[in-house]
């Protein structure tokens, strides 16, 4: 079935730090991929997708490209800052339409 | 901007007791999800709806799970005789369409804390 591995965390960073999370990802077809973002105490919230290889995603500073040939889809930022801090999620929808997520990933930015 | 929204926030009850949880998704969203997420765990699919029908469903949507869009805006989840462990954030998403016309993301709710003592 499909699944999806990031990297484990917590990630600690200073204030403007480059930030990468790494998320790789099996599937069968030809998945979408996302990234949610969720703040402390809050809901999911979508920071990005792509829909089809190579395509870059980006949003708020973040980027992350669909890489087919090596199943990856890795969240970065060039400077991360204290409002970052929250638990990144790595996700991808296939035909099935129901999502998989990866296990999330904490991030605290110190300032 | 259009967005999911939950309610209650938080639920606290007792075992056995029956939980309706509520949605009201994007109105012109026609894809609508359960989703839960257990204390410092991952998020895990439950069920789908389309055309006031189930599409899929996971393992974790046993007998006591059901889903009802009862009027046109509404999309609730019922816990039939609520267990310890379905403590849980449960998230409503919905999407406009399909994957094939590029319209598969789905949008999240803030969530609904449920507490089983």
């Amino acid at each position: 079935g499909n699944s999806v591995t990031q990297m484990e965390g917590p990630v600690t960073l200073s204030e403007e730090a480059f930030l990468t999370i790494n998320c790789t990802y099996t599937a069968t077809g030809y998945p979408s991929l996302f990234w949610y973002v969720q703040y402390p105490g809050e809901g999911l919230q979508l920071l990005l997708k792509a829909t089809k290889a190579d395509d870059k995603g980006s949003n708020k500073g973040f980027e992350a490209t669909y890489r087919k040939e090596t199943t990856s889809f890795h969240l970065e930022k060039g400077s991360v800052q204290v409002s970052d801090s929250a638990v990144y999620f790595c996700a991808l929808s296939d035909y099935g339409q129901n999502f998989v997520f990866g296990p999330g990933t904490r991030l605290s930015v110190l300032p | 901007e259009p967005e999911v929204t939950q309610t209650p926030s938080h639920q606290v009850t007792q075992m056995g007791q029956e939980v309706i949880l509520r949605c009201v998704p994007i109105s012109n969203h026609l894809y609508f999800y359960w989703y839960r997420q257990i204390l410092g765990q991952k998020v895990e699919f439950l069920v789908s709806f389309y055309n006031n029908e189930i599409s899929e469903k996971s393992e974790i949507f046993d007998d006591q799970f059901s889903v009802e869009r009862p009027d046109g805006s509404n999309f609730t989840l019922k816990i039939r005789s609520t267990k310890l462990e379905d403590s849980a954030m449960y998230f409503c998403a919905s999407s406009e369409g399909s994957m094939a016309g590029g319209k598969e993301t789905q949008y999240f709710g803030p969530g609904t804390r449920l507490l089983v003592l």
